[in-house]
């Protein structure tokens, strides 16, 4: 299975709050991050969070981050419609420098 | 002001042909990254390079070849041995070697299409 698991779609409503989760595997990552996709375009790095941190939160948005489950959540506050979107969360490989392994996204819809 | 820019945005390809994705960068990374990613899917490597002159298979090169001669650039060449080449082409580059928190910077893709 793939070393990052995300569930494939959420749908809220203009103003609600958004919640997207996402599962690792490798207990020593350094750091994890949040990118969003938006369509047709590339990917644009949110937020990222280092993994001796619970909790980091930049304006509507709040990582957090459980390392006992290994378990990383993305909430929107006050979630807009230019909120939907792709939303990848990705580990850094032990001993791999600075490779990356993505998560197989999250599609966010909006509704107004 | 540094980033990372593919051309073309929309390329046409016709059965049997290579075609060349370009992939620039002038944020002095070391580097560089190509993935592919079809409709509702994510992220699959094709090839990756950590220092010029160098490069690795990643999950899905078969089809694909790359060349790194210099550190600003990494060009993608989709041959007619790709049997399945339309797809939507990320380029990336990154900080090699220490990790650090910067992560990876992306391109704007490449959507190439069979014709």
């Amino acid at each position: 299975g793939e070393d990052v698991e995300q569930s494939l779609f959420l749908s809220v409503r203009e103003g609600d709050s958004s919640v997207i989760n996402c599962t690792y595997t490798d207990s020593s990552s350094t750091y994890l991050y949040w990118y969003k996709q938006e369509p047709g375009a590339g990917l644009q790095l949110l937020t990222y969070i280092f993994s001796n941190m619970d909790m980091k939160q930049d304006q509507r948005l709040t990582v957090l981050l459980n390392k006992k489950d290994k378990h990383l959540s993305l909430r929107i506050a006050d979630t807009q419609t230019g909120d939907s979107a792709i939303y990848f969360c990705a580990e850094t490989k032990n001993n791999a420098g600075n490779m990356l392994t993505f998560g197989g996204g999250t599609r966010l819809m909006v509704k107004p | 002001d540094g980033g990372i820019t593919q051309s073309p945005k929309y390329l046409f390809r016709k059965e049997g042909q290579n075609v060349t994705l370009s992939c620039e960068q002038n944020l002095n990374h070391d580097a560089m990254y190509w993935y592919r990613q079809d409709p509702g899917q994510g992220l699959r490597l094709i090839y990756y390079s950590q220092i010029v002159n160098d490069f690795q298979k990643g999950d899905i090169a078969e089809g694909y070849s790359v060349s790194r001669e210099k550190k600003e650039s990494f060009p993608l060449t989709v041959t007619s041995a790709q049997k399945n080449p339309t797809a939507f082409y990320l380029c990336a580059s990154s900080i090699a070697g220490q990790k650090s928190f910067y992560g990876y910077t992306f391109g704007s893709g490449t959507r190439l299409t069979v014709v």
